[in-house]
């Protein structure tokens, strides 16, 4: 399995403002995901995060709000813009392990509080 | 839409075997049967995944019955560290997405 971290780990924020997550993986994988735990509820996938072109975003979501970069096999970021108490929620990234199927492992999150 | 459904929460004693069961009536052929869990603060960890066979690792074990339409999860000696939200995920072989339910609450009580 993959390791993965996630920077920050938590954080609050003021409503207005913008937050960038990072995602960084041990090894080189093809499919890096972002999923949105909002308090008490379950995963919500966000988008799919693309190496080399445009994330690929799930309905309810668009880029102004979320975007996201992946620049290589290794990493990707994910913001947050223009915050609202109504973001506050867990950010979870993922990714892709070819294990005989595709196996998806997650990151332990970043908790993000908004005022 | 959920494609499956799974008992909201349950008990179970430490050291026991506890058996989660898990509904997916509406599978289809080129679907795999997932389980996670997601430990307190934490993000989902991996358990297992299966097709139409039984399967077992070194965390647990997946019943999964010959109409695959509900499968059950075994964790053959539940610890304390084992209190988790449990989820049955159905996933199409060729799509890659991971639809979480509301999972089934476990309790491992000493």
């Amino acid at each position: 399995s993959a390791v993965i971290s996630q920077k920050p780990s938590r954080d609050i924020c003021q409503r207005g403002t913008s937050l960038t997550i990072q995602c960084q993986v041990d090894s080189q994988v093809t499919m890096m995901f972002w999923y949105r735990q909002q308090p008490g509820q379950s995963l919500t996938l966000i988008a799919t995060a693309n190496q080399g072109s445009e994330a690929t975003y799930e309905s309810g979501f668009v880029i102004d709000k979320f975007p996201i970069s992946r620049p290589n096999l290794t990493f990707s970021t994910l913001t947050v813009s223009n915050m609202s108490p109504e973001d506050s929620s867990i950010y979870l990234c993922s990714v892709g392990a070819r294990e005989g199927r595709e196996t998806q492992y997650f990151g332990p999150g970043t908790r993000l509080l908004v005022l | 839409d959920a494609k499956t459904t799974q008992p909201p929460s349950m008990d179970c004693a430490e050291g026991r075997a506890a058996n989660l069961p898990c509904n997916h009536s509406t599978i289809s052929g080129n679907e795999y049967v997932y389980w996670y869990r997601q430990i307190h603060s934490q993000g989902p960890q991996y358990i297992i995944h299966g097709l139409k066979n039984n399967e077992t690792n070194e965390m647990a074990s997946l019943i999964i019955t010959e109409d695959r339409k509900s499968s059950t999860l075994i964790l053959p000696h539940a610890t304390l560290r084992d209190t988790a939200v449990y989820y049955c995920i159905v996933r199409d072989f060729n799509d890659y997405k991971l639809s979480f339910g509301a999972g089934t609450t476990v309790t491992v009580r000493a």
